[in-house]
């Protein structure tokens, strides 16, 4: 059971946006930075979003994020078949003192 | 470019203490502008996080996972290490080494970049 939740999975068609949600409470999402990770299995995770809404240096303006309250949402734009992979939000807890993940969606380019 | 590289058995067996450790290039450990922490994947499931470490030895870990846990700094080597002991089947899993952004006294920025991971399985 991940402390933030995410749906377990997304689609949509190239060209598409989506749109991926991450809930959490006032502890976490509510009080600190929220990040996103791209994971295509058998790779190193790549991080893609962080500070709510930044983009690393690499990462296309077509991932965006934001944060409101206590949820976040990743988007994606222009949406391509190399972007199928899972995702994953995470935030401080400051209450646990620790890093907290969603359970990670799965993008499908249908 | 900075680059993790995660070492370490493949195999261990049950209620055995795991050494993992992870070589940074391209960045100075001791440098203070960053934590290091450790991230595991089980089989088929989420990321889990087991805890940073800063430069000077201060820690943070998993709540789950604290009384198992270890984390090291070797300066010198520009390395850190995870020491997880009494370990199980649900230990089985990808180890990630990874750099940490963050702001505060602790708290995450990101998690850039990360090491491709080492797996360990926990059978006898």
């Amino acid at each position: 059971q991940s402390v933030l939740t995410q749906p377990p999975s997304v689609s949509a068609a190239p060209g598409q946006r989506v749109t991926i949600s991450c809930s959490g409470s006032t502890s976490n999402i509510g009080d600190n930075y929220v990040s996103w990770y791209q994971h295509f299995p058998g790779t190193a995770p790549k991080l893609v979003i962080y500070d709510n809404y930044k983009r690393p240096s690499g990462i296309p303006d077509r991932f965006s994020g934001s944060k409101s309250g206590t949820s976040a949402t990743l988007a994606i734009t222009g949406l391509q078949t190399g972007d199928e992979a899972d995702f994953y939000c995470g935030t401080w807890d400051t209450s646990l003192l620790s890093v907290v993940f969603g359970g990670g969606t799965k993008l499908t380019v249908l | 470019q900075v680059h993790l590289q995660e070492s370490g058995p493949g195999l261990a067996k049950p209620s055995e203490t795991l050494s993992l450790t992870c070589t940074v290039s391209g960045d100075s450990i001791s440098s203070g502008d960053y934590f290091w922490s450790w991230i595991r994947q089980p089989p088929g499931k989420g990321l889990e996080w087991i805890g940073n470490i800063y430069y000077r030895g201060n820690t943070f870990y998993s709540p789950s996972l604290k009384s198992r846990v270890i984390m090291s700094i070797d300066a010198s080597g520009n390395q850190f290490s995870l020491t997880l002991t009494s370990l199980t089947a649900a230990d089985t899993a990808l180890y990630y080494c990874a750099r940490v952004k963050y702001y505060g006294t602790g708290a995450l920025r990101g998690l850039d970049p990360w090491g491709q991971g080492t797996l360990v399985t926990v059978s006898s």
